[in-house]
């Protein structure tokens, strides 16, 4: 079972504010991934790190920001919160080497009133 | 072009009968992996089985089985026995060559329904 924690599970915000969605995983994986996924829908790559200090753009355009600074955590951010970032958001990590299989966290739900 | 289609947007299988969910995947790797995730409605997404494009086999993990045609390029993931818990949305995913680049690739998802 894999050990990758979100927080906080749900949040509804107003529009403008500052959040940051919290993201660890206990395994010592290298990479995580952050995703974006609308109810009943696919998921969208945002953001992911292939180690510390190491980010990058997925496909989706965000406007969130995230770091890397320990192994075993990984946040994102939102400067301002619009209506149009209301979503579910998911964090992955992997790190097993050939199979690489992605583990994810039990999501966060984001309502932005 | 789509790496990951899942052609089938909702499934209904009767209880205890076995269900048969289409995956076809695109890519010129020789190298990759495939994957089945399920989502309950709850939200987790829920790791449930994996296929190496070398693995000679059929992956197998209790109730499910990747059946895995290489030359049509399709990872179908049956299962067997359906149960309610069952009900949900089910992943498929594929990783390309980790040497190329390390992108997973998702499909559309295919919202299975158990019926009693």
């Amino acid at each position: 079972e894999a050990d990758i924690y979100q927080t906080p599970r749900y949040l509804v915000i107003g529009t403008g504010k500052k959040i940051t969605l919290e993201c660890s995983q206990t395994m010592g994986h290298d990479k995580m991934y952050w995703y974006q996924q609308d109810p009943g829908m696919e998921l969208h790559l945002i953001h992911y790190s292939y180690g510390v200090n190491s980010t990058e753009k997925g496909d989706l355009s965000s406007e969130s920001t995230v770091s890397r600074i320990r192994t075993e955590h990984f946040p994102l951010t939102l400067e301002s919160a619009r209506p149009s970032h209301t979503s579910q958001y998911l964090c992955a990590s992997s790190g097993l080497a050939g199979v690489d299989t992605q583990y994810f966290g039990p999501g966060t739900r984001l309502t932005v009133l | 072009a789509q790496k990951i289609t899942q052609t089938q947007p909702g499934m209904f299988v009767q209880e205890k009968e076995a269900v048969t969910l289409d995956c076809t995947y695109d890519t010129s790797d020789q190298s990759y992996g495939l994957f089945w995730y399920k989502q309950p409605s709850s939200g987790e997404m829920i790791f449930l089985i994996y296929q190496g494009s070398y693995d000679e086999q059929n992956a197998t993990e209790g109730r499910y089985s990747l059946n895995f045609q290489k030359a049509r390029k399709s990872a179908n993931l049956v299962i067997s026995a359906s149960q309610l818990g069952d009900s949900a949305m089910y992943f498929c995913a594929m990783r390309e060559d980790p040497n190329t680049g390390n992108q997973f690739y998702f499909g559309t998802g295919t919202s299975l329904t158990v019926i009693p």
